[in-house]
C-alpha cells in the first residue's frame, strides 16, 4: 500500500516549456487535490476532484489544468510554464464521507522550478 | 470567509521544554472542521488530528495535546518533553463545506509555525 506517490520527485523546466505532473493513489480515495506551497504562504489549493471525470478550480488555478480519467490518478498540467509556478506542488486524497470532510493524506511533492 | 492564523512564524526551544503552537480560525460555518500536520524537514506532510466543530474536548496523544475552544476560535497544539524529532513545520488547517451534504471541502491552511528544538 503506497498511499500517494507523485512523479516526478523534481523538475527543471524553462519558460514557455510544458509539463504534466502525475499523482496517483492506491486508497481508493474518491476526492483529489492539487496544493502549491511557496515559502511562508502555506499550501494553496490550486484543483480539485470529487470522482472520475469531474475536476474543478481552488484558489489559485490560473496557468494549470488537470484531468481525472482514472479514479486513481490526477494529473497537474502547465501548458506554458512561468517562473511564478516555481513551487513545492502536493498531491493529496481523501475518502468522501457524507458526515462531514474526511481527512487528506498527502503525496511526497514535486519540486519545480521554472527558469 | 475562511482564515486561519498561526501568529508565530518560527519557534526555538531546548530540548525538553513544552512548546505550544497557537492556531486561531475564522469562518462563518457552524459545522467544520480543523486539522493539524506536520511536515519534517524531509519535505512530506504527516497528518496529526483531526477534530470536528462539535466536539471540543481536548485531546491528548502521547506528549502532543490539543486544545480547542470555540469561544475564542481557537485551537491550539502542544507538545509535552519537547525532543529533536519534533523539529518541523506545523500547520493549522480549517476545512470548509463543499455544497451541502457535508461532503469534502477546501483545506485552508496557516502559513505554518517552524519549530526548532535544540539539543
Amino acid at each position: 500500500n503506497a498511499g500517494v506517490t507523485q512523479t516526478p520527485k523534481f523538475r527543471v523546466l524553462k519558460t514557455g516549456q510544458s509539463m504534466t505532473l502525475l499523482c496517483a493513489q492506491d486508497m481508493n480515495h474518491e476526492y483529489m487535490y492539487w496544493y502549491r506551497q511557496d515559502p511562508g504562504m502555506g499550501l494553496r489549493l490550486i484543483h480539485y476532484s470529487v470522482g472520475e471525470g469531474t475536476t474543478a478550480k481552488g484558489e489559485v488555478p490560473d496557468g494549470y489544468n488537470v484531468s481525472r480519467l482514472k479514479k486513481q490518478n490526477f494529473l497537474l498540467g502547465l501548458e506554458s510554464a512561468a517562473p511564478s509556478q516555481t513551487s513545492v506542488y502536493f498531491c493529496a486524497s481523501s475518502y468522501a464521507l457524507t458526515g462531514g470532510p474526511d481527512t487528506q493524506y498527502f503525496g511526497p511533492g514535486t519540486r519545480l522550478t521554472v527558469l | 470567509a475562511q482564515k486561519v492564523t498561526q501568529a508565530q512564524t518560527e519557534i526555538s526551544v531546548v530540548e525538553k521544554e513544552d512548546v505550544t503552537l497557537d492556531c486561531v480560525y475564522e469562518t462563518r460555518d457552524t459545522t467544520y472542521y480543523l486539522f493539524w500536520y506536520k511536515q519534517p524537514p524531509s519535505g512530506e506532510l504527516v497528518f496529526l488530528i483531526r477534530r470536528n466543530s462539535f466536539d471540543e474536548q481536548n485531546e491528548i496523544s502521547g506528549r502532543y495535546s490539543w486544545n480547542f475552544q470555540k469561544s475564542t476560535s481557537s485551537f491550539n497544539f502542544t507538545i509535552t518533553a519537547s525532543q529533536v524529532v519534533d523539529s518541523a513545520v506545523y500547520f493549522c488547517a480549517l476545512s470548509d463545506i463543499l455544497g451541502g451534504g457535508g461532503s469534502q471541502g477546501n483545506l485552508i491552511f496557516g502559513k505554518g509555525t517552524k519549530l526548532s528544538v535544540k539539543p
